[in-house]
């Protein structure tokens, strides 16, 4: 199993500002995943995280917006950039392989 | 393209009852397919996945699941259910067969369990 933390827990942000939230695995991963989870509803993924490459994203979202790094096979940020309302959400990363995955605790964005 | 329905959004029960939780899928290919839980304020947790093989799987909680391929189903049950289960619960599907959607996790709406004394 892998053990996954995510910094920071929760943040209050003004509008049109940006935040880099980071992901830390205690074991080497090939795969990273950051999804999203609005109020109420279920998680969607943002993108895939791959190590030495550019990140893969899905349908609706953009480099520009959500532009994510993964400099080694145990770490990885998302930035959430010029931020409003909308991206009030709570992100979370993930790891691991196709037959099982770990997640983190999660990051609780309010943005005001 | 890949759909998870979660049939009920909430599911109110109480204490030593049994519980089902409904889940059915859509896929143009084969799939994996998952529950995870999320207990308040908690991150999610895998709960239990079929990969191959048996058609019910069983957690250490009590909790199982069968894979029903002509139903396209993976429907949660608990014979008798405790204060201590009320959580949400997320069925998910990945895409077996590989690709570019290799690992990733479709999830479905969330069906938020709750357990009355």
């Amino acid at each position: 199993s892998a053990v996954i933390s995510q910094k920071p827990s929760r943040d209050i942000c003004q509008r049109g500002t940006s935040l880099t939230i980071q992901c830390q695995v205690d074991s080497q991963v090939t795969m990273m995943f950051w999804y999203r989870q609005q109020p109420g509803q279920s998680l969607t993924l943002i993108a895939t995280a791959n190590q030495g490459s550019e990140a893969t994203y899905e349908s609706g979202f953009v480099i520009d917006k959500f532009p994510i790094s993964r400099p080694n096979l145990t770490f990885s940020t998302l930035t959430v950039s010029n931020m409003s309302p909308e991206d009030s959400s709570i992100y979370l990363c993930s790891a691991g392989g196709v037959y099982e995955q770990y997640f983190g605790p999660g990051t609780r964005l309010t943005v005001t | 393209a890949q759909s998870v329905t979660q049939l009920d959004s909430q599911v109110p029960v109480f204490e030593e009852a049994p519980v089902e939780l409904r889940c059915n899928y859509s896929s143009s290919v084969s799939v994996y397919l998952f529950w995870y839980v999320q207990y308040p304020n908690q991150g999610l947790q895998l709960l239990l996945k079929y990969l191959s093989g048996s058609t019910l799987v069983e957690s250490i909680n009590g909790f199982e699941a069968e894979f029903n391929k002509s139903q396209t189903s993976f429907h949660l049950r608990k014979p008798s259910v405790h204060i201590s289960d009320t959580a949400e619960y997320f069925c998910a599907v990945s895409d077996r067969d590989g690709g570019t959607s290799y690992g990733k996790l479709t999830f479905g709406q969330g069906t938020i369990l709750t357990v009355h004394p």
